[in-house]
């Protein structure tokens, strides 16, 4: 069956700028992550929606940060007035329960360069 | 918290070579333990976990892995490596209650030498 997508792939953009990145979880998945890669950081995580419940926010590194998941399925990561440290891979995963020991399922990522 | 440490941050070794991929944690309360693998330009994929019984976990692609609580350890192990085994791997951690986000270590890029 179809695995996590994300869109675009590659995003070039200017300092300052703002940038919408997507995320289509796996059909039927309840939770939904955001990490991302980069060379100094590592994989970090970022943000976590879990059904109906708040979500949770403690990874996200600034306000320029924030994230929405309508009806419970495709997720935007909205990243604002972009900086250059903000270039990374942003990596989307949906796992099909809340719980801890259900698998993630990662997408490809989307790779953000920001000049 | 939880922390992740691997150990080698490049490994390379031969083809059909034995090779151990060394991860250390630490944690105030019970975790689950992961391994994934990155292929080049690729996102990752979960090669095993941990999450209770047998400390012997048997992943794909003829990785296996042991958990020991006492050395706080999760090290990856394959008798014998083949090209397309070159990859990232990380090693991550989850509380198994509370938050449910994925800790992981910096990677180990794994490079077969023909």
């Amino acid at each position: 069956g179809a695995g996590v997508s994300q869109s675009p792939s590659n995003k070039v953009t200017e300092k300052g700028k703002d940038v919408e990145l997507r995320c289509d979880p796996i059909s039927g998945h309840t939770a939904l992550y955001w990490y991302r890669q980069s060379l100094g950081q590592g994989l970090e995580f970022l943000i976590y929606f879990q059904g109906n419940s708040a979500p949770d926010k403690s990874g996200l590194p600034s306000d320029r940060f924030s994230a929405e998941r309508t009806g419970g399925s495709v997720s935007t990561l909205t990243i604002q007035r972009t900086q250059q440290e903000d270039s990374a891979v942003y990596l989307c995963a949906s796992s099909r329960l809340q719980g801890a020991r259900d698998t993630q399922y990662f997408g490809p990522g989307t790779r953000l360069t920001v000049l | 918290a939880q922390s992740v440490t691997q150990l080698d941050s490049q490994v390379p070794v031969f083809e059909e070579a034995p090779v151990e991929l060394r991860c250390n944690y630490s944690s105030s309360v019970s975790v689950y333990l992961f391994w994934y693998v990155q292929y080049p330009n690729q996102g990752l994929q979960l090669l095993l976990k941990y999450l209770s019984g047998s400390t012997l976990v048997k992943g794909i692609n003829g990785f296996e892995a042991e958990f020991n609580k006492s050395q706080t350890s999760f090290h990856l192990r394959k008798p014998s490596v083949h090209i397309s085994d070159t990859a990232e791997y990380f090693c991550a951690v989850t509380r198994i209650q509370g938050a449910q986000k994925l800790v992981f270590g910096q990677g180990t890029r794994l490079t077969i030498n023909p």
